[in-house]
C-alpha cells in the first residue's frame, strides 16, 4: 500500500449507530489530519495531529471523537450523528510543516 | 468576509482554449498559497505552489497579487483531462490551511 488510505469507503449509519473511519499513511509523514467536505463548501478541518498529540480541535462536535494511536494511523469515531453530518470525510498527512498534504480517497458517509 | 473566496463556475470551454480563474483572501498577512486539484468523486491533490513571482507548471501559470489579495490560475492549451474542480488554499499563519469552495472547469471536445 502506498500513500494514505482510508476505510471503508462508502458507510450508511443510523442516528444511533457507532461506527469508526479508519486512515492509514504509508509516507512516513508526521501529521495527520481529518476534513469534512460538503457539497459546494469548502473543506472544513475538524482535528490535527502531529507527532500523535492532537494539536487543533476545530470546535467539532462531540458526536465526532478522534483517536491517533501513532503516527500512521488516525481514527474517527462516530456516534449519534445527525443526517447534516452525511459528507465525504478526508483523511491527509503531512510533514510536520503542513504545507502539503496528502489526502485520502475520502469516506463518503450518510446518515439516515 | 470568508477567507478564501472562489467563483464555482463551471468554466466550460472547449479544447485548446485558455481559461483563468481568480481566488481572493481576506487575511493580508498571509504566505503561502496553493492550488489544489480535484477530480469528480476523487480526493484533493497538490497542483502546484505559487510565489510571490509567479510561477509557470508546464501549461499551468500561477500568479498572485497581493496589493488586490487574490491568485489566480491560467490554463493553457486546455486538455480534457483538466477538467477538474480546483481547489485554492491559502495559509492565513503557521500551518493552517484554508480552503475556497473550488472553480469547477469543463473541458469539452
Amino acid at each position: 500500500e502506498t500513500g494514505v488510505t482510508q476505510t471503508p469507503r462508502h458507510l450508511v449509519m443510523g442516528m444511533t449507530n457507532k461506527k469508526s473511519l479508519k486512515c492509514e499513511q504509508h509516507l512516513g509523514h508526521n501529521a495527520m489530519y481529518w476534513y469534512k467536505q460538503s457539497a459546494k463548501k469548502p473543506l472544513e478541518l475538524m482535528f490535527v495531529y502531529n507527532f500523535k498529540e492532537q494539536t487543533e480541535n476545530n470546535s467539532v462536535p462531540s458526536r465526532f471523537s478522534p483517536e491517533c494511536p501513532n503516527s500512521s494511523h488516525l481514527f474517527l469515531h462516530l456516534h449519534t450523528l445527525q443526517p447534516e453530518d452525511s459528507a465525504l470525510y478526508l483523511c491527509a498527512s503531512s510533514q510536520e510543516n503542513g504545507r502539503d498534504l496528502y489526502f485520502g480517497p475520502g469516506t463518503r458517509l450518510t446518515v439516515t | 468576509r470568508k477567507e478564501v473566496e472562489q467563483d464555482p463556475g463551471p468554466f466550460n470551454v472547449p479544447e485548446g482554449a485558455t481559461v483563468a480563474f481568480n481566488c481572493t483572501y481576506s487575511n493580508s498577512a498571509s504566505q503561502s498559497f496553493f492550488w489544489y486539484r480535484q477530480d469528480c468523486r476523487k480526493e484533493p491533490k497538490l497542483l502546484m505552489s505559487v510565489y510571490s513571482s509567479g510561477n509557470e507548471d508546464g501549461r499551468f501559470t500561477a500568479q498572485l497579487n497581493r496589493a488586490s489579495q487574490y491568485i489566480s490560475l491560467l490554463i493553457r492549451d486546455s486538455k480534457l483531462s483538466d477538467s477538474a474542480t480546483y481547489l485554492c488554499v491559502v495559509i492565513p499563519s503557521g500551518y493552517k490551511l484554508s480552503f475556497g469552495a473550488g472553480t469547477t472547469v469543463t473541458v469539452r471536445a
